[in-house]
């Protein structure tokens, strides 16, 4: 099993692109959760989504968008791309959503910086 | 609501020395608790969780962590460590039932020194 695999790894970005991170994960979990990691800061939940179809907001989520069409993939998007969305982004999935089922399993990251 | 506190955000021990590495939580209700470790240029990887039951949780590597409910905390230990060790390490906390965030503390950076 790969487990969960983010693209791309690294990416450079102006201010006012936009781009699109992929997710995927092959253990068949319901939960997936996008992350981004800021020095001091651990780590703080941007969006979420519960199954195939439904997404919710997290801590953070302003200027990101996410859509969860598959069970096995989360997308995370960048509609107009501001240098304080440098950040390193992780993505997560997890069994299920509470106690033990919500033990995380991480993707590699990506790191993101905007000019 | 619930929150994970990492008080040292830095730790440098020498190569063999003991080593601990705290955490404190707050929450109303009771609590699942996870260190994970962060290599370098990785993903979080889980080291050990507390669900229930014994207070002293044995994990991957070596490490250990006790839960003191009177004290509220989750300290991680390592009677003696490696260079492998360098590597930022998280506590967090959930609670059962339903959707149930994930909190994350600020990290502690364990320094191994040769």
């Amino acid at each position: 099993n790969a487990g969960v695999t983010q693209t791309p790894k690294f990416r450079v970005l102006k201010t006012g692109q936009s781009m699109t991170l992929l997710c995927a994960q092959d253990m068949n979990h319901e939960y997936m959760y996008w992350y981004r990691q800021d020095p001091g800061m651990g780590l703080r939940l941007i969006h979420y989504s519960v199954g195939e179809g439904t997404t919710a907001k997290g801590e953070v989520p302003d200027g990101y968008n996410v859509s969860r069409l598959k069970k096995q993939n989360f997308l995370l998007g960048l509609e107009s791309a501001a240098p304080s969305q440098t950040s390193v982004y992780f993505c997560a999935s997890s069994i299920g959503g509470g106690g033990t089922y919500n033990e995380q399993f991480f993707g590699p990251g990506t790191r993101l910086t905007v000019l | 609501a619930q929150s994970v506190t990492q008080l040292d955000s830095q730790v440098p021990v020498f190569e063999e020395a003991p080593v601990e590495l705290r955490c404190n939580y707050s929450s109303s209700v009771s609590v699942y608790l996870f260190w994970y470790v962060q290599y370098p240029n990785q993903g979080l990887q889980l080291l050990l969780k507390y669900l229930s039951g014994s207070t002293l949780v044995k994990g991957i590597n070596g490490f250990e962590a006790e839960f003191n409910k009177s004290q509220t905390s989750f300290h991680l230990r390592k009677p003696s460590v490696h260079i492998s060790d360098t590597a930022e390490y998280f506590c967090a906390v959930t609670k059962s039932g339903g959707y149930q965030k994930v909190t994350f503390g600020t990290g502690t950076k364990l320094q191994v020194i040769p």
